[in-house]
């Protein structure tokens, strides 16, 4: 149980186009979902937490407007890179909370993404 | 908001060698995990523990809330260890600690 999907696993697109990351809980309904960003060798960092049905809240230093996020369900976040350019090239790894039971997180294998 | 240090930073071992892990928090949490980062970038859920002992197979770890401290024991250490530790609370992380188990 407790099983977190992201697609793509991995995408690589032209400078300026946007890109969608889905990240979706497969068996249980998830109340919080977060998203983070990892260069190579280095730590997660937090980009962000959404709640269903509500704003996401960023954290200092990340643009909402180029990283737009959406919880349409308890089941499914996206993440959108807008008019992506190379320095957004990263790993990008979501991970959810679910509804019921203790305070614990579950991580999808995330999206590589690469701006040329 | 919470800073997460973990050491030591790189381990080399001895397949079969017992090593330990250390993450500490600088305030009190109730969300403490531990995972284990595989060369494809999954990260592996290893251990849910804001507080107590767990053991899960060759893999334990203790919390000690009070102090603000966490451990991660590894015993007889295999290849397929190999891979970065990270403790964290979701919010924050630590830096990892780079195992490297070898034959």
């Amino acid at each position: 149980g407790a099983v977190v999907s992201q697609h793509p696993s991995w995408v690589i697109c032209k400078s300026g186009t946007s890109v969608k990351i889905e990240c979706r809980s497969l068996d249980f309904q998830a109340t919080t979902m977060f998203w983070y960003r990892q260069f190579p060798k280095q730590s997660l960092m937090l980009m962000a937490t959404s709640n269903e049905g509500s704003k996401a809240t960023y954290e200092q230093g990340v643009e909402k407007d180029k990283f737009l996020i959406n919880h349409a369900s308890l089941t499914l976040s996206t993440l959108t890179v807008t008019s992506a350019h190379p320095e957004d090239s990263s790993f990008y790894i979501c991970s959810a909370r679910p509804l019921r039971g203790r305070n614990e997180q579950f991580f999808g294998p995330g999206t590589r993404l690469t701006v040329l | 908001g919470i800073q997460v240090e973990q050491s030591p930073p790189d381990l080399i071992l001895q397949e079969g060698a017992n090593s330990t892990l250390r993450c500490n928090f600088s305030d009190s949490v109730n969300n403490l995990q531990w995972f284990h980062q595989n060369p494809w970038g999954q990260l592996i859920n290893l251990f849910y523990i804001p507080s107590g002992t767990k053991q899960n197979g060759r893999l334990s770890a203790t919390t000690v809330a009070t102090e603000r401290y966490s451990l991660l024991y590894i015993s007889s250490s295999q290849t397929t260890d190999s891979g970065v530790y990270f403790c964290g609370t979701g919010l924050s992380f630590g830096a990892g600690t780079t195992v490297t188990v070898r034959a």
